[in-house]
């Protein structure tokens, strides 16, 4: 089967500790992408990636970061410098950037206390 | 001021109800991309439109350009439609989506 997967469902950790969630996908997808969803609020882009090697800021990367060296993985960090981690996570890939349908994971919701 | 408005926020229906679900935008897009969230988190695309009608099952998308405007209908609503629907647009030349709050339908046996 194809598609995204993202792990683990729930996350929790201390606040001052880094944490990488983890996104693969299977689709052969060029782009992918990582959104944070916060209630009552639109999906916000924090990183995408067009492309092997290469990776691009959304629109709230501060204290984010991210990596892209195999065409299926997209792991990202959140690291102690973001000032508000608790979230929903979700990643998605498209087959390329832009105007393309976009495939989304399962999610991961991440809790720091 | 979002880029992508939807309305209503909050809707409740009785089961067979026709369905409206709206979604304004201020900017050129490539194309609007309606979205559906069960309460579990996963999205699924459910269109993608660049002009015009698209039909699949209950769900109808149309969009209109000139007035920036999109309306997702559901026919003969079920309780299995309870869910978020997310319009999100892709700006003229550009790589992201930019997201609606999205719509929470509940739908009432």
């Amino acid at each position: 089967d194809g598609g995204i997967t993202q792990s683990p469902k729930y996350l929790f950790r201390k606040e001052g500790q880094n944490v990488t969630l983890s996104c693969e996908q299977n689709l052969n997808h060029d782009a992918m992408y990582w959104y944070r969803q916060d209630p009552g609020q639109g999906l916000r882009l924090i990183y995408y990636s067009q492309i092997v090697n290469d990776f691009q800021k959304g629109d709230i990367a501060e204290g984010y970061s991210v990596s892209r060296e195999k065409k299926e993985s997209f792991p990202l960090t959140v690291t102690s410098a973001q000032k508000n981690p608790t979230a929903f996570y979700l990643c998605a890939s498209s087959i390329g950037p832009g105007y393309y349908e976009q495939y989304f994971g399962p999610g991961t919701r991440l809790t720091v206390t | 001021k979002n880029e992508v408005e939807q309305s209503p926020q909050n809707l409740t229906a009785q089961e067979g109800e026709f369905i409206t679900i709206n979604c304004s935008y201020s900017v050129g897009i490539s194309a609007l991309h309606w979205l559906q969230q069960h309460p579990g988190g996963g999205i699924v695309s459910l269109f993608m439109l660049s002009s015009g009608k698209k039909k699949h099952g209950r769900l109808i998308a149309t969009i209109n350009i000139q007035e920036k405007h999109s309306s997702l209908h559901i026919t003969a609503s079920h309780p299995r439609d309870s869910a978020v629907y997310i319009c999100a647009v892709n700006k003229w030349g550009g790589n992201q989506f930019y997201f609606g709050t999205g719509t929470s339908l509940t739908v009432i046996p």
